[in-house]
């Protein structure tokens, strides 16, 4: 059975950088699949912040790509999530979740949620 | 990239059926059939209900089914039940190799 388990601070300052992790346990990351971050603010919808191969071949959202990075650790079967200069409308739940792709890389859905962390920006 | 566009809400009684819209363009929906659909209960993560516009992952009710048509996508849910008032979001592939989500429905089962 696959699990995915994030981990990180729960309370990080504005302009500062969140970093997050997710730990994947049932499956190895180097047997494929692409791996993806989500958040959800309090309250809002879902939106998809990136997704990473175990290669390193990455995708990001446009909106947040010049201040998102994700990488993978394949030694330690984990992934993980910095977002930089972050302000408090960033406040949210962040998920990490496995992605269906195609032979291409395009994106099928998210099969696979982690339980979700709550990371809040404030001073 | 824009989300996609959904009702914000919709109501259903018990046995009914009830179908819930997602908008896109032609960079999104309609260019590709790779929709799927969540569902959210309050205070839990995403569950994926139908991926591919309209595939079931093994364990999800046929009650749950999903179909496109041009831009827009639908989640038809029959034999309305008490456990299905959750939130719902579509989503989508994008002609930028991106995901975009839908805002979400809240289903209220009456």
């Amino acid at each position: 059975q696959v699990q995915l388990q994030e981990s990180g601070p729960g309370l990080v300052k504005p302009s500062e950088t969140l970093s997050l992790t997710c730990a994947v346990s049932g499956y190895s990351i180097s047997s494929g699949y692409y791996w993806g971050w989500i958040r959800q603010p309090p309250g809002k919808g879902l939106e998809w912040i990136g997704s990473i191969y175990h290669s390193g071949s990455t995708y990001y959202n446009p909106s947040l790509k010049s201040r998102v990075t994700i990488l993978v650790d394949t030694s330690k079967n984990q992934f993980s999530l910095k977002l930089s200069s972050v302000t408090a409308a960033e406040t949210a739940v962040y998920y990490c979740a496995r992605v269906v792709v195609d032979s291409s890389g395009a994106h099928y859905g998210m099969d696979v949620w982690g339980q979700g962390t709550t990371v809040t920006v404030s001073s | 990239q824009s989300a996609l566009t959904q009702p914000a809400s919709v109501s259903g009684s018990p046995g009914q059926s009830i179908t819930i819209s997602c908008t896109g363009t032609s960079s999104d929906v309609g260019g590709y059939n790779y929709v799927s659909w969540y569902q959210q209960h309050p205070g839990k993560a995403p569950k994926l209900l139908i991926y591919d516009v309209s595939n079931r992952p093994s364990g999800v009710s046929n009650r749950f089914s999903g179909s496109k048509s041009g831009n827009t996508a639908s989640l038809t849910i029959s034999g309305l039940q008490a456990e299905d008032e959750a939130d719902y979001y579509c989503s989508s592939y994008t002609s930028s190799s991106t995901v975009v989500f839908g805002g979400g429905t809240k289903l209220t089962v009456l």
